[in-house]
């Protein structure tokens, strides 16, 4: 069964780096989602993707955060200068067309910024 | 504001004993609910969703719209029922992202 997958599983960077988290969906999906968890905390969501733009995005996910989907297969998050309070798991989502297909999740990366 | 409660962070049953996994939800629209489960070490999966109205591994749940509820529920809870369980929000915006409850870790004893 084809799964998401997201690479690296533990990231760990210092305050002010710049990190790339990577993903891959299901390939044949069109939809594609960011969320993040900070330990303890909701699952939150950061951004969805569509059509190469982004089509949501919440007040987490400001300018120092970007997607991109750089070539067929891969969709990314990048974020410009780390602060401490990115440390969370970050979860990659991607769904077909259908708004009544579900959301399929990658195993998330852990960012953890000293 | 959408939002999602699960008043429950933990909860501690015996096998064989009946659950229910609290879930209250504010939305101004027609709202669209699931079910996720983080088995441990395992990525989030959908377990189920109200517009289905199926039982899955003996779960099931049911839209209340006027107490703004979809509770879990399964009769007998098995120990391979342990896990952390998140009820979700469905925006019908133009992403169908989902609002999250901060989840309920249900465990299950022999």
């Amino acid at each position: 069964e084809p799964e998401v997958t997201q690479t690296p599983s533990h990231q760990v960077t210092q305050m002010g780096q710049e990190v790339i988290l990577r993903c891959v969906p299901i390939s044949n999906h069109l939809y594609f989602y960011w969320y993040r968890q900070i330990l303890g905390q909701k699952v939150e969501f950061l951004v969805s993707f569509y059509n190469n733009e982004i089509s949501e995005k919440s007040e987490i996910f400001d300018d120092q955060f970007s997607v991109e989907r750089p070539d067929g297969s891969n969709f990314t998050l990048k974020i410009r200068s780390t602060k401490l309070e990115d440390s969370a798991m970050y979860f990659c989502a991607s769904r077909a067309v259908s708004s009544y297909n579900e959301q399929f999740f990658g195993p998330g990366t852990r960012l953890t910024v000293l | 504001a959408q939002r999602v409660t699960q008043p429950e962070k933990l909860l501690s049953v015996f096998k064989g004993a009946p659950v229910e996994l609290k879930c209250n939800y504010s939305y101004s629209g027609s709202p669209e609910l699931f079910w996720y489960v983080q088995y441990s070490r395992q990525r989030l999966q959908l377990l189920l969703r109200h517009i289905s109205r199926e039982s899955i591994k003996g779960f099931t749940a049911d839209l209340n719209k006027g107490e703004t509820s979809f509770h879990l529920k399964k009769p007998f809870a098995q120990e391979e029922d342990s896990a952390m369980y998140y009820c979700a929000l469905k925006n019908n915006n133009a992403g169908n992202m989902l609002t999250f409850g901060g989840g309920t870790r249900l465990m299950v004893k022999p």
